[in-house]
């Protein structure tokens, strides 16, 4: 199975709702990643995870939280965002995360926020 | 500091003719990774090729074939015989230990 599974793949909320993001794969990858994309834009790495430990937090905001109960899911927390931070959220992972492993990208959740 | 240039935004090419993309990474890093990823019109990243900094033999895979020069800091990317299912934004996307970097993108249209 080579595959990075995400759910939902769209989502419309509101400035004040709480929702989240999920990420799934079994590859046996020990590190995970979020990414968030605007249109027409590289994806900008948000957050990585290895062995389960935040190893890079780069400086996103409070509103979003990751979370990673296992080496196989990945999660992202919402809460209170804003009219731009409506985006591409991908997710993906890789064998260990260090820069050499190729990353495997989930299709990712196409994320509106009004 | 870092710098990813991809200076071709949009190509467009007739079916069946090669196209190269560009790509250069200035770095003070001796060891880094270069990486070339796809992104068709249904947004998944599709990972094509990785080479690292010590590596400049040119190789090719199938209809892929990628050119690096440390020298002049260029890692190309050329796709022979180009087909309509290869219209996308390809990513140059170097990383150094735990840096992570995606280049701005060109997008290829690939006419039939």
């Amino acid at each position: 199975d080579t595959e990075v599974t995400q759910t939902p793949k769209h989502l419309v909320m509101g400035m004040t709702n709480k929702k989240s993001l999920k990420c799934e794969q079994h590859m046996g990858h020990r590190a995970m990643y979020w990414y968030k994309q605007k249109a027409k834009k590289p994806p900008e790495l948000m957050f990585v995870y290895s062995y389960e430990k935040l190893s890079i937090n780069e400086s996103v905001p409070s509103r979003f939280s990751p979370e990673c109960p296992n080496s196989s899911l990945l999660n992202l927390h919402l809460h209170a965002l804003q009219p731009e931070d409506s985006a591409l959220y991908l997710c993906a992972s890789s064998q260990l995360g260090l820069g050499y492993n190729e990353q495997f990208f989930g299709p990712g959740t196409r994320l509106t926020v009004l | 500091a870092q710098k990813v240039t991809q200076a071709q935004t949009e190509i467009s090419v007739v079916e069946k003719e090669d196209v190269t993309l560009d790509c250069v990474y200035e770095t003070r890093d001796t060891t880094y990774y270069l990486f070339w990823y796809k992104q068709p019109p249904s947004g998944e990243l599709v990972f094509l090729i990785r080479r690292n900094s010590f590596d400049e033999q040119n190789e090719i895979s199938g209809r892929y074939s990628w050119n690096f020069q440390k020298s002049t800091s260029s890692f190309n990317f050329t796709i022979t015989a180009s087909q309509v299912v290869d219209s996308a934004v390809y990513f140059c996307a170097p990383t150094t230990g735990n840096q992570f970097y995606f280049g701005t993108g060109t997008s290829l249209t690939v006419i039939p």
